[in-house]
């Protein structure tokens, strides 16, 4: 079957640095992708990655490695208004039919 | 409005009705989708449209119905729901249906009574 994992919670503490793990099982890769969804919100866009290596964005980046078919999201200089749930995402295909998410990341902020 | 839209935001319906979700996008964007979003599950892809084209999903109940008019709208109608199917739907967009990125709707949360 196809599945992704990620650990179901993180704490840590305002200007801290948080590492998101995902590892992911799946027929077919085209891409990770991560998605923030505060309670009660939609899913927003964070990053995405196709190739190997680490991509940054401001105060998030993340990582991927094809061969351990694993990837990462770090956070850093984490704020209050970063706690929400992360959830990874694969396209599993090359027409963009369909995409697997996993399960979320719910990260707690403490100041 | 911008981004995506959903109405009804939440619903509240017996087993036996028949409703409709709809969502808009005035992105501009060619590829449309619908979610469902339980409580401790991942997210479930159940339909993607590309140009108004369907791709079907096998693993969806016909019990749910989507739609899609125009590049910018798309339904999912509901009868005979089951109290399993009461969730969080989500509606997404895409510039195109290989691109990574999708523009998620606020969502419809759905109650079967």
């Amino acid at each position: 079957g196809q599945s992704l994992e990620q650990p179901s919670e993180v704490t840590a503490v305002e200007g801290a640095i948080v590492q998101i793990n995902c590892t992911y099982q799946t027929s077919g890769f085209y891409g990770l992708s991560w998605y923030q969804q505060h309670d009660g919100g939609a899913p927003t866009f964070l990053s995405y990655n196709a190739l190997d290596g680490l991509e940054e964005t401001g105060r998030f980046s993340s990582f991927l490695s094809r061969s351990d078919s694993y990837g990462y999201l770090l956070l850093q200089e984490l704020q209050m208004k970063d706690s929400a749930s992360y959830f990874c995402a694969v396209r599993d295909d090359n027409y963009g039919q369909n995409f697997v998410f996993g399960p979320g990341t719910r990260l707690s902020v403490l100041p | 409005e911008t981004g995506v839209t959903q109405t009804p935001r939440h619903l509240v319906m017996g087993m036996t009705n028949k409703k409709s979700l709809k969502c808009e996008q005035h992105l501009g964007h060619n590829a449309m989708y619908w979610y469902k979003q339980s409580a401790k599950k991942p997210l479930e892809l159940m339909f993607v449209y590309s140009l108004e084209e369907r791709v079907e999903n096998n693993s969806v109940p016909s019990r749910f119905s989507p739609e899609c008019p125009n590049s910018s709208h798309l339904f999912l109608h509901l009868h005979t729901l089951q109290p399993e199917d009461s969730a969080l739907y989500l509606c997404a967009s895409s510039p195109s249906r290989g691109n990574n990125e999708q523009f998620f709707g606020p969502g419809t949360r759905l109650t079967v009574l």
